[in-house]
C-alpha cells in the first residue's frame, strides 16, 4: 500500500501570500492517479485537482497542482479568506490511500 | 445534479455489524461510475473504506476486507455498507461518494456520523 505524507502539518499565512503544500508518497504514483482535495470544519471534502493537474469542475485557477513520480505539489497561488481548510492529497494505485492531511490557517 | 444520501444507525453496539446505506440521486448508479465509502474518525483524517461498480465489482481496503460487504441495488439507485465486529474504532463520519476521473472522488454525501459504544 502506497502511504502520503504530506508537509507541512499546518502553514500559517496572511491572506493575499502563496500557500505550496507538499505530498510525498512511499512509492511512485502514476501521475493519473494523484488528486487533491479542500476540506472545511462541518463539511465533506471538496475535490480541487485530479490527475495531478487538471483542475476539477469549477476550482478557481488560483489552485494549481503540479508533480510526478512520488513528489506531488498543491499551490495556492494568492490565499483568499475562504482558502484556510484542511488539503488532503490522495492516490489510486493497487489500493486507494489519502495523506494526512495540511492545514492552512491565518496568520 | 448528483446528489447523495447517506442512511442508517447512529449507534452501533460493539461486535455487531454496522450497516449503511446511500441513496443516490440525479444520476443512475447503471449508468457507470465506481461508487465508494470513506470515513473520518473525529478530529482525523479521511479513510478509504472500498469502493463499487454498478456491474457489482467490489474493491476493498485491505485493512478492512476481512470485515467489509458492500453491495449495489440498481433498481432503488443505492449501495450499501456492511462492516462486522465493529469496536470503538470504526467511530467516525461515514461518508458515500461517486468516484470521478482517474479515481478522484468528484461527489460526496453530507456524511453520517456513527458511534460505536456500548
Amino acid at each position: 500500500e502506497i502511504v502520503l505524507t504530506q508537509s507541512p502539518g499546518t502553514l500559517s499565512l496572511s491572506p493575499g501570500e502563496r500557500a505550496t503544500l507538499s505530498c510525498r508518497a512511499s512509492q511512485s504514483v502514476s501521475s493519473n492517479y494523484l488528486a487533491w482535495y479542500q476540506q472545511k470544519p462541518g463539511q465533506a471534502p471538496r475535490l480541487l485537482i485530479y490527475g495531478a493537474s487538471s483542475r476539477a469542475t469549477g476550482i478557481p485557477d488560483r489552485f494549481s497542482g503540479s508533480g510526478s513520480g512520488t513528489d506531488f505539489t498543491l499551490t495556492i497561488s494568492r490565499l483568499e479568506p475562504e482558502d484556510f481548510a484542511v488539503y488532503y492529497c490522495q492516490q489510486y494505485g493497487s489500493s486507494l490511500t489519502f495523506g494526512g492531511g495540511t492545514k492552512v490557517e491565518i496568520k | 445534479q448528483v446528489q447523495l444520501q447517506e442512511s442508517g444507525p447512529g449507534l452501533v453496539k460493539p461486535s455487531e455489524t454496522l450497516s449503511l446505506t446511500c441513496t443516490v440521486s440525479g444520476y443512475s448508479i447503471s449508468s457507470g461510475y465506481h461508487w465508494g465509502w470513506i470515513r473520518q474518525p473525529p478530529g482525523k483524517g479521511l479513510e478509504w473504506i472500498g469502493s463499487i461498480y454498478h456491474s457489482g465489482s467490489t474493491y476493498y481496503s485491505p485493512s478492512l476486507k476481512s470485515r467489509l460487504t458492500i453491495s449495489v441495488d440498481t433498481s432503488k439507485n443505492q449501495f450499501s455498507l456492511k462492516l462486522s465486529s465493529v469496536t470503538a474504532a470504526d467511530t467516525a463520519v461515514y461518508y458515500c461518494a461517486r468516484h470521478a476521473s482517474a479515481w478522484s472522488i468528484g461527489y460526496w454525501g453530507q456524511g453520517t456520523l456513527v458511534t460505536v459504544s456500548s
